[in-house]
């Protein structure tokens, strides 16, 4: 099993540029999350989709910020225009929800290995 | 107030000792809990996964749910270096699989 891909693992950019975080979700899974994680504010959710629809984008932290999901192998999170502030570590992150009918099932989330990102 | 609270640490502790880990949360529909562990560089994976209050047991990691005082712990026994890791909690109202709130981690490291 081949796990949650995501590309590239660190970018270094200078502010102002467009920058756009790549990832491969598990395959059969339906639903897919971004993370931003900084020392600062934890582990933070940005978006996630379902069926790859957006179901909650209200930690995306402004416009500046959009991701899609074309089809249930791929989704990009895009920041344009990048600033300094942005730096931190991002993750994506797959569950399925199959099975979900039984209350307590466990359904975990699978998460990549993360981008790095510097803006400079 | 965070939904979520959890001590960021670190915590360090000599190897063979018992840890504790815990967390508390304000939002009383949260009935889904977990924890998550995260070594350097990598994405968290989850450890414990645990429905609404009671104890569960995996090898030397104990997971515990207080509903009633809003408290989660997880304990580890007989603590070894490969330990070493950030342990994040984590819980939602809906399911394991869809949209769950972490708390920020408590960075933990055994000395050998």
């Amino acid at each position: 099993d081949a796990g949650v891909i995501q590309s590239p693992r660190h970018e270094v950019t200078e502010m102002g540029q467009e920058v756009t975080l790549r990832c491969k979700p598990i395959s059969g899974h339906d639903y897919l999350f971004w993370y931003r994680q900084t020392m600062m504010r934890g582990l933070e959710l940005l978006i996630y989709f379902n069926n790859n629809v957006p179901i909650d984008d209200s930690g995306m932290p402004e416009d500046r910020f959009s991701a899609k999901m074309p089809n249930a192998s791929f989704s990009t999170l895009k920041i344009q225009p990048s600033e300094p502030r942005d730096s931190a570590v991002y993750f994506c992150a797959s569950s399925s929800s199959a099975g979900s009918r039984v209350t307590n099932s466990n359904q975990p989330q699978h998460f990549g290995d993360g981008t790095r990102l510097s803006i400079l | 107030q965070k939904e979520v609270e959890q001590d960021p640490g670190p915590l360090s502790v000599p190897e063979g000792a018992i840890v504790s880990l815990n967390c508390t949360y304000s939002n009383s529909a949260f009935q889904y809990f977990m924890w998550y562990r995260q070594y350097s560089r990598k994405g968290p994976e989850l450890l414990m996964y645990t429905y609404s209050s009671g104890n569960k047991e995996d090898g030397r990691f104990t997971a515990q749910v207080d509903k009633s005082s809003k408290y989660i712990s997880l304990f580890i026994r007989d603590s070894q270096p490969s330990d070493s890791a950030t342990y994040l909690c984590a819980m939602s109202p809906y399911s394991s699989a869809s949209k769950i709130i972490f708390g920020s981690g408590t960075r933990l490291s055994i000395r050998p």
